[in-house]
């Protein structure tokens, strides 16, 4: 069945960065782009941004650029996003989902999501 | 960027009754060239990712329950459960995605009373 198994729960201080990875099985890796959102304690979800895992090629939300970097790795059909110069405010679950396709088109709903990954920023 | 907004923030409903949720968005999601609102709902119980109900305003998704129904076009849109069960109490979530910066309502808390 179609999966995406996050990396663990990670513990970072104010200024470092976080990387968290996406796994992917179940589907061909490369038909699908990979977006990523996060979700404050308590709070709703926002999206940050995408990669296309065919061509590497990556869209960040505003409120990202410059502090986020979206990867991939083929051979291991993962997917990675990492975030810097964190602050307090970065504490969230991070989540992976993957968009709707059919056989001639795409659409950014998301059936199909990562467990979650929770990163704290505490000194 | 698109705000969605949705109304009421929290939601009590009696089991066996009707709930109804309501999202707005800052400007149309309908996308004049097929007719389609470009609108998705989701479910979001206590620590889990969130589940999709609705695309395209009201088209439900494989395996939801047909107590589950979205309506509405243009800028406003509604979620419907036609008769509240225990397991429906969750937060709900709207999305467009009529614009490449998805954007999401703030949830709305629905509760049995």
């Amino acid at each position: 069945q179609v999966q995406l198994v996050q990396s663990g729960a990670e513990v970072k201080e104010p200024g470092a960065s976080v990387k968290v990875s996406c796994k992917a099985s179940g589907y061909t890796f490369t038909g699908y782009y990979i977006h990523w959102v996060r979700q404050a304690p308590g709070q709703g979800l926002e999206w940050m941004g995408w990669i296309n895992p065919d061509s590497g090629g990556a869209d960040y939300a505003q409120k990202f650029q410059g502090r986020v970097t979206m990867t991939r790795d083929t051979s291991i059909s993962t997917a990675y996003m990492e975030l810097s110069r964190l602050t307090s405010d970065d504490t969230a679950v991070y989540y992976c989902a993957r968009p709707y396709c059919n056989s001639t088109s795409c659409h950014i709903w998301f059936d199909t999501w990562g467990q979650g990954t929770l990163v704290t920023v505490s000194s | 960027d698109i705000v969605m907004t949705q109304s009421p923030d929290s939601l009590a409903v009696s089991l066996g009754e009707r709930a109804t949720i309501n999202c707005k968005s800052s400007q149309s999601v309908l996308y004049s060239s097929n007719n389609k609102n470009y609108l998705a709902w989701y479910q979001q119980r206590p620590g889990q990712p969130p589940r999709l109900l609705i695309y395209w305003a009201s088209t439900r998704e494989s395996g939801v329950p047909d107590r589950f129904s979205g309506s509405g076009s243009g800028t406003d849109f509604t979620l419907t459960i036609s008769s509240l069960q225990a397991e429906d109490v969750a937060v709900y979530y709207c999305q467009q995605y009529y614009s490449t910066s998805i954007t999401f309502g703030q949830g709305t808390r629905l509760e049995i009373k």
